[in-house]
């Protein structure tokens, strides 16, 4: 079936520093990708998406591609701050099922 | 606005309650899911609701009693729970689940439920 794939964490950062979190799937068809985050004791804010190959989606200053070469939505950020510190979770839709596939979600961390 | 609302926020129950989390949305979305989540792990998913209708059971215990009123609120009724069900509670909403392409799921902050 078809499955996400991200980074372990935590990612720790200074302020500034660039952010880069992988994410790669595995689906047949053509899913739509997403990024959601989720701050310490709230629910899933959905960051950015795409819905087709070469696809980048782009929000607070974080972007992601979709590239079906590679199968991935890797997340990257030019320059974090502390309010960034949260859980970020890739997912894909699965067109078959109509369910929404998470990854195991990266923390990040990032210090003044 | 893409806001979906949960209450109550948090909830302490004991195994012998009956409770019920509330959901509401007022985007004209036509499908509404329900996720369990528990500490350090992905959302995992509950019930589909699609144009009023249960769509997807995902095996979930009798305990849990999902209810779609209407288009704009659901409902999980809760009764005879264990404490492994404390979790965060979280519903979500799209503009529809079906026809081979999912709309973008919006989620609400979540219910946090302590089963005593």
């Amino acid at each position: 079936g078809d499955s996400v794939t991200q980074m372990e964490g935590p990612v720790t950062l200074s302020e500034e520093a660039f952010l880069t979190i992988n994410c790669t799937y595995t689906a047949t068809g053509y899913p739509s990708l997403f990024w959601y985050v989720q701050y310490p004791g709230e629910g899933l804010q959905l960051l950015l998406k795409a819905t087709k190959a070469d696809d980048k989606g782009s929000n607070k200053g974080f972007e992601a591609t979709y590239r079906k070469e590679t199968t991935s939505f890797h997340l990257e950020k030019g320059s974090v701050q502390v309010s960034d510190s949260a859980v970020y979770f890739c997912a894909l839709s699965d067109n078959n099922t109509d369910k929404l596939i998470f990854g195991t979600g990266t923390r990040l961390q990032v210090f003044p | 606005d893409t806001e979906v609302t949960q209450t109550p926020k948090h909830l302490v129950m004991g195994m012998t309650n009956k409770k019920s989390l509330k959901c509401e949305q007022h985007m004209g979305h036509r499908a509404m899911y329900w996720y369990k989540q528990k500490a350090k792990k992905p959302p995992e998913l509950m019930f589909v609701y699609s144009y009023e209708k249960l769509s997807i059971n995902e095996s979930v215990p009798s305990r849990f009693s999902p209810e779609c009123p209407n288009s704009s609120l659901l409902n999980l009724h809760l009764h005879a729970l264990q404490p492994e069900d404390s979790a965060l509670y979280l519903c979500a909403s799209s503009q529809d689940a079906s026809g081979g392409t999912m709309d973008t799921q919006y989620f609400g902050p979540g219910t946090r439920l302590t089963v005593l």
